[in-house]
């Protein structure tokens, strides 16, 4: 499984849009990336999901270069309820009942002031 | 929402004590993992089941053992109970692959 790497945490405030990046230097050809979010005391929750070029959804938007080796998890105008960790995952999109666990790391742990 | 549920929402329980935690869903999903969370670190995965029978192990030990039901509930086993294992479980539902949804969690507690 590829190693991320991400900011143990970062500081915004109401209204900017915050940037995330997570850097996953060995990333694999049929590995896929993927965020969630997790409030304290809650389980982790799916944002998105991408393999190249951008993503975007209701919630955010993923940017991914070329080579793959770095994404940027978008959060566009953020609130104080955005205050969250936020994890960055690469692996492979199993099938069902093919995919190993989920390997989180630290996250980051985003602090939106007001 | 995720319809992920789990019980009981905390636990306290004294070393050397067996434990058992319950996780349920409405939705058919059918795989089933589930997760240790201790405080300041990411969830770490426990082992997931699919059609009932466990397909795959994180780096725990054989004290730790579930069950996967006909109805996609689930339960995490844990004997021996040792302090480090005192952490938030997470139970997660999902049909393979990376979105998976979690439940709150049970808080345990050993002391």
């Amino acid at each position: 499984l590829a190693k991320t790497t991400q900011p143990i945490s970062m500081d915004s405030y109401e209204g900017q849009e915050v940037n995330i990046t997570c850097s996953h230097n060995n990333i694999a050809t049929n590995d896929y990336i993927t965020w969630y979010q997790q409030f304290p005391s809650q389980g982790p929750r799916f944002i998105i999901q991408g393999y190249k070029t951008k993503v975007t959804n209701e919630v955010a938007s993923l940017f991914i270069p070329a080579d793959r080796k770095s994404s940027t998890l978008s959060l566009p105008r953020v609130s104080l309820s955005d205050t969250a960790v936020y994890y960055c995952l690469v692996g492979v999109r199993g099938v069902d009942g093919g995919a190993d666990g989920l390997t989180f790391g630290k996250g980051t742990h985003l602090i939106i002031q007001p | 929402e995720t319809g992920v549920t789990q019980s009981p929402t905390h636990l306290i329980k004294t070393r050397g004590q067996q434990v058992t935690l319950r996780c349920s869903s409405q939705s058919g999903h059918n795989t089933v993992s589930w997760y240790q969370q201790a405080l300041g670190q990411g969830p770490q995965f426990i082992f997931q089941y699919y059609r009932e029978e466990e397909n795959g192990r994180g780096n725990f030990p054989p004290r730790f053992s579930g069950l996967q039901f006909p109805n996609y509930s689930s339960e995490l086993n844990v004997n021996a109970l040792e302090l480090d294992d005192s952490a938030l479980y997470l139970c997660a539902m999902g049909q393979g692959g990376y979105e998976q949804y979690f439940g709150p969690g049970t808080r345990l507690t050993v002391t």
